[in-house]
């Protein structure tokens, strides 16, 4: 799986959209990105994934670059709740190869007032 | 639904003995896969089953070690423990094909004394 690089923090003001990027310039055609949420002593939540467009749910738009070396995260309007680890991984689908998730140290996002 | 349930919440264990943690997928899911996370660390990937098989483990040493049965509830077992196995272990489950959203467990902290 391709490793991934993201910012160790990141704050930002409560209503305010927040915008978490993601460096994965090593990503093969067949792997996907996804993005899991860990607020402290729980077990992650999944957010959202992709392939090369962009994808919007009830959580979140998850924002791929063109050249796929990059995403961007983006949780429009945050509150106090999403204050969290984020984790951006990339990796094939089950089936597709060889799965070994890498999960990496996330990026801390602080929401605050 | 219930989600990914984990047994027990806490163990203590003193270095030398062996643990046994189990998990409870989501009702319908057929893989299984457990991280492990030490503190301030991100995820590391243990193992993954699907429909009572192992398809992939991390880099992990053999006293690591599990299995899946055919209700496709999962154990891990960690025989001669040692104070670096202290940690959070995580169990997800995702859905049968290649669908990969991995819904996880609240983790079972485990130290070793």
């Amino acid at each position: 799986d391709a490793k991934t690089t993201q910012p160790p923090s990141m704050d930002c003001a409560e209503g305010r959209a927040a915008n978490l990027p993601c460096n994965h310039s090593t990503i093969s055609g067949n792997e996907y990105v996804y993005w899991y949420r860990q607020i402290h002593s729980q077990g992650p939540q999944y957010i959202i994934h992709g392939l090369k467009n962009n994808e919007t749910n009830e959580m979140a738009s998850l924002i791929i670059t063109e050249d796929r070396k990059s995403s961007t995260l983006i949780l429009p309007h945050a509150t106090l709740r999403d204050t969290a680890v984020y984790y951006c991984i990339v990796r094939v689908k089950k089936g597709g190869g060889s799965y070994i998730p890498t999960f990496g140290r996330g990026t801390s996002l602080i929401v605050h007032p | 639904e219930a989600g990914v349930t984990q047994s027990p919440t806490h163990l203590i264990k003193t270095r030398g003995q062996q643990a046994t943690l189990r998990c409870s997928p989501i009702s319908g899911h057929t893989s299984v896969y457990w991280y492990q996370q030490a503190l301030g660390l991100g995820l590391q990937f243990l193992l993954w089953y699907d429909e009572g098989e192992e398809r992939n483990r991390g880099n992990f040493p053999p006293r690591f070690s599990g299995r899946q049965f055919p209700n496709y509830s999962s154990e891990l077992n960690v025989n001669a423990l040692e104070l670096e196995d202290s940690a959070l272990y995580l169990c997800a489950s995702s859905s049968p094909g290649l669908a990969d959203e991995q819904f996880f467990g609240p983790g079972t902290r485990l130290t070793v004394l």
